[in-house]
């Protein structure tokens, strides 16, 4: 399976400002996917990023507030604009085994645990 | 309506305890069912694909059974590094992989 890590692993962060958190993956991948994990409750994906394209976004999730970059098939950036408290959160990437891709099995990065003061 | 329930929300077992953790699901035309373990402060590790009813997947202490209706994770002569939450996820024809909750298992020594 595909080695995926993140950065920053965690931040604290004030009211207003944005991060920008990275994903990287050990091989080539088509999709990968950014997921919202709040505190008891389940994944929540927001987006969907294809190399080479526009990023496809849930519904609640809007580009503004989370635009998202994909410049090649290892890398993608997540950026979480204007924060608020609500969007204390972890947040995770994942893809699809590039050797399994047609299962949708996927693999998910450790995540970067986000605190807005 | 929730497309995932599971449950129990916690469980907590003695070491050798065998029990297992529920996985129902509404969707109609199923493509995948996926379980997955998470360790705190970790991403999900997958486990399982499920693909159609009476399909069975072993993995040591682990086994996961389908049916249209819901999933079990069977968990075998638990140990301490069993402890984790379980997660369990369903894909509904080619949209996209609906997670639910997540069951937080304790095995105590």
């Amino acid at each position: 399976s595909a080695v995926i890590s993140q950065k920053p692993s965690r931040d604290i962060c004030q009211r207003g400002t944005s991060l920008t958190i990275q994903c990287q993956v050990d091989s080539q991948v088509t999709m990968m996917f950014w997921y919202r994990q709040q505190p008891g409750q389940s994944l929540t994906l927001i987006a969907t990023a294809n190399q080479g394209s526009e990023a496809t976004y849930e519904s609640g999730f809007v580009i503004d507030k989370f635009p998202i970059s994909r410049p090649n098939l290892t890398f993608s950036t997540l950026t979480v604009s204007n924060m608020s408290p609500e969007d204390s959160s972890i947040y995770l990437c994942s893809v699809e085994d590039p050797g399994r891709s047609s299962y949708n099995e996927q693999f998910f990065g450790p995540g970067t645990r986000l605190t807005v003061l | 309506e929730d497309q995932v329930t599971q449950s129990p929300e916690a469980l907590r077992l003695q070491e050798g305890e065998s029990s297992s953790l529920n996985c129902s699901y509404t969707v109609s035309g199923l493509r995948g069912l996926f379980w997955y373990r998470q360790d705190p402060g970790k991403g999900p590790e997958f486990l399982f694909t499920l693909y159609s009813a009476g399909e069975e997947k072993e993995k040591e202490r682990l086994k996961a059974t389908l049916t249209k209706k819901e999933s079990f994770l069977h968990i075998t002569a638990p140990k301490p590094e069993d402890s984790a939450t379980y997660l369990c996820a369903v894909q509904e024809g080619y949209q996209k992989v609906t997670f639910g909750t997540g069951t937080k298992l304790q095995v105590i020594p």
